[in-house]
C-alpha cells in the first residue's frame, strides 16, 4: 500500500524563524514529489521534485528530494504570517498519474 | 485559474438520500479527480477518469459512483448517503498535465450527511 507520512503534524513558530518540514514516501512506480499550500480553500501547488539532491526555490521557499532515503525537506526562511497554512506534500506515481497525499503540516506562525 | 468549477458548494441532506457533486472544467483535459479531505486523513482519491467514459476507483471508492458523460463534466454520486461521508470533496484536473506538477483543485464541496 503506498503512503506518504509527514511530519511534524502541527508547528508555531514566531515571525522570522526558518522551519523544515519533512516528508517520507513509500509508493510503487514512484515519479515525484510534489508540495502544496493550503490556505482557508483549495490546495495550491508550490514545488515538483523528481531528479534526487537538485534543490528547487521559489523565494524564501525551498525544497530538495532524496530519491535513495526516499524522503523531501520544504524549508521556510524569514517565516511570516502569510507562511500561516497547512503544507502537503504528495507522491505522483508513473501510472495513471496519480497523487497519494500525506496528512499535512499545519504551520503557524505568530507575529 | 484552471477553470474548475464545483457544484453545489454546500450541501446537507439526511442519511440515506443520493446526493451527485458535479465538477466543470474549461480546459478539456482528459484527467479528471474526485478527493475528500477529512481531518487527520488529509486528501484521499475516491475515483478519478482518464477519458470520457472511462473511470477508475482510488483508494476510498466504497460508497460512491461517477460518471463522465462529456469531457468537461465528472460527477460523483452517492447512492445512500451515511455520516462517514460528511466530508470536504475537490475536484481537480492537472493544469498543464502531470510533467507540470500542477493539480488544480476546485473550490470545493462541503457535504453533511445527518
Amino acid at each position: 500500500e503506498d503512503k506518504v507520512v509527514q511530519s511534524p503534524l502541527s508547528l508555531v513558530v514566531h515571525e522570522g524563524d526558518t522551519v523544515t518540514l519533512n516528508c517520507s514516501y513509500e509508493v510503487t512506480n514512484f515519479r515525484s514529489l510534489l508540495w502544496y499550500k493550503q490556505e482557508k480553500k483549495a490546495p495550491t501547488f508550490l514545488f515538483m521534485l523528481t531528479s534526487s539532491g537538485i534543490e528547487k526555490k521559489s523565494g524564501r521557499l525551498s525544497s530538495i528530494l532524496d530519491k535513495k532515503e526516499l524522503f523531501s525537506i520544504l524549508n521556510i526562511t524569514a517565516t511570516q504570517t502569510g507562511d500561516s497554512a497547512v503544507y502537503l506534500c504528495a507522491a505522483l506515481k508513473s501510472s495513471g498519474d496519480k497523487l497519494t497525499f500525506g496528512t499535512g503540516t499545519r504551520l503557524a506562525v505568530r507575529p | 485559474d484552471a477553470g474548475i468549477t464545483q457544484s453545489p458548494r454546500h450541501k446537507v441532506t439526511e442519511t440515506g438520500t443520493p446526493v451527485t457533486l458535479r465538477c466543470h472544467q474549461t480546459e478539456n483535459h482528459r484527467y479528471m479527480y474526485w478527493y475528500r479531505q477529512d481531518p487527520g486523513h488529509g486528501l484521499r482519491l475516491i475515483h478519478y477518469s482518464y477519458g470520457v467514459k472511462d473511470t477508475d476507483k482510488g483508494e476510498v471508492s466504497d460508497g460512491y459512483s461517477v460518471s463522465r458523460s462529456k469531457t468537461e463534466d465528472f460527477l460523483l454520486t452517492l447512492e445512500s448517503a451515511t455520516s462517514s461521508q460528511t466530508s470536504v470533496y475537490f475536484c481537480a484536473i492537472w493544469g498543464g498535465g502531470a510533467n507540470t506538477g500542477e493539480l488544480f483543485f476546485g473550490e470545493g464541496s462541503r457535504l453533511t450527511v445527518l
